[in-house]
């Protein structure tokens, strides 16, 4: 079966730097999203991996290393507007994309 | 960048009626649209799939009977939840592909929270 796994929750200090792992078992594998979800809103779109390595986007860094089914989403200078849950999700080789349940990032002051 | 609206962003409804939640592409044309279901902390659960000009396809355990999927046009999806109850109560959202885009990248509507009292 697919699965897409996440931790479920993580706490990190404003300014610090956090890093949410997913790992992924899917059938194919056409990229990899991170989205970000603030309660009662829909899913933004943060990143997309298709190659292994890193991509850099202001604060925000997203890793992918297809061999090991693994990324991670890399927040830095955290800020208090980034509380939020931090969604995985895998586009098969249906073009479907396979969800995570998501991480719920809570950051303190 | 695309654009994706929602309406109606929030309803309440008794319980036996019947609700139409429409989901428009304002920028692009989305041959497919999704439509997903979010229950409190939980994470989204893909109901179908609606391409336009043909049936949609549903997820194992969703009733197509009960969630009526209408992809009449390349800008527009609607999804009808008939005879609502209240375990149907959910926050509903669609998304639509654009295929023009670099990567298949799915952009979402601002959901419709429905409440079914």
């Amino acid at each position: 079966g697919q699965n897409i796994d996440q931790p479920t929750e993580m706490t990190a200090t404003e300014g610090a730097i956090v890093q949410i792992n997913c790992t992924y078992q899917t059938s194919g594998f056409n990229g990899l999203f991170w989205y970000q979800q603030h309660a009662g809103e829909a899913p933004t779109f943060l990143s997309y991996n298709v190659l292994d390595g890193l991509e850099e986007k202001g604060r925000f860094s997203s890793f992918l290393s297809r061999s090991k089914g693994y990324s991670y989403l890399l927040l830095k200078e955290l800020q208090m507007k980034d509380s939020a849950s931090y969604l995985c999700a895998v586009m098969d080789s249906n073009y479907q994309l396979i969800w995570g349940a998501g991480t719920k990032l809570i950051i303190k002051p | 960048g695309a654009v994706v609206s929602q309406h109606p962003s929030r309803v309440i409804c008794k319980s036996g009626t019947s609700v139409k939640i429409e989901c428009r592409s304002l920028d692009f044309q989305a041959t497919t649209m999704f439509w997903y279901r979010q229950f409190p902390k939980q994470s989204l659960m893909l109901m179908a799939t609606s391409n336009e000009g043909s049936k949609a396809t549903y997820e194992q355990g969703v009733e197509k009977d009960k969630f009526l999927i209408n992809h009449a046009s390349l800008t527009l999806s609607t999804l009808t939840v008939t005879s609502a109850h209240p375990e149907d109560s959910s926050f509903y959202i669609c998304s639509a592909r654009n295929i023009a885009g670099d990567y298949n990248e799915q952009f979402f509507g601002p959901g419709t929270r429905l409440t079914v009292l």
